[in-house]
């Protein structure tokens, strides 16, 4: 595609809920990275994959969120029983190569609200 | 850990005029990378600028350019003959074993 898409864009969960957001990078990129945006702060990294590898998990906050990228190129983030404090802006990046060699690429984030 | 510092969480510039973002940045890294992003209202972060930080010599990127001063770990942004279209929130980010965003800097342009 033209770029990386995420869906859905908006998302209303009930607390308790679980929820599923999707990834899809541009065609080829290996690496795909997912932050959560709090509102007015900066993104937090969440986890990456290369390929279909997740080399690194260490930003997702609790066992409640999982990750996969099955084929090395969809990916979903899923988190489980949502809580308030899991509002915030998803956003998705995928690139070439690894991040600083090439450019990363920002989908537009799904903005997920819990009520 | 890395962290990344913008102490300047709003700014303002006339149209036409040249502002200056501030990003100061701790790591004990040799090797990096450093970013500017744009996230406008859409919320599409977009990549505005990189620098290496092995390069001394200063990125630049049109009406964008960077003031790269690695001794003191300062990333600043410059941004000439500001554009309503340049008003957008802007992070400044550190690419090295981890990946981190600064807090972000509104900049709103004045017609």
């Amino acid at each position: 595609g033209a770029g990386v898409s995420q869906s859905p864009r908006y998302k209303v969960a009930k607390r308790g809920q679980d929820v599923a957001l999707r990834c899809d990078p541009i065609s080829g990129h290996v690496s795909l990275f997912w932050y959560q945006q709090a509102l007015g702060q900066g993104p937090e990294f969440l986890t990456y994959f290369q390929n279909e590898a997740q080399l690194d998990k260490s930003g997702l906050p609790s066992d409640r969120f999982f990750a996969e990228r099955p084929e090395g190129s969809v990916s979903t983030l899923k988190i489980q029983r949502t809580q308030q404090e899991d509002s915030a802006v998803y956003l998705c990046a995928s690139s070439l190569e690894g991040q600083g060699d090439t450019e990363a690429f920002f989908g537009q984030g799904t903005r997920l609200t819990v009520v | 850990a890395q962290t990344v510092t913008q102490s300047q969480p709003e700014m303002s510039v006339q149209e036409a005029e040249t502002v200056t973002l501030s990003c100061t940045y701790d790591t004990s890294e040799s090797d990096y990378y450093l970013f500017w992003y744009k996230q406008p209202p859409s919320r599409q972060m977009i990549l505005v600028i990189r620098q290496e930080a092995y390069k001394q010599q200063n990125a630049t990127e049109n009406r964008f350019s960077v003031n790269f001063q690695k001794a003191a770990k300062s990333f600043s942004l410059k941004i000439s003959d500001s554009q309503l279209g340049d008003a957008a929130m802007y992070f400044c980010a550190y690419d090295g074993q981890n990946f981190v965003f600064g807090p972000g800097t509104r900049l709103s342009v004045l017609p």
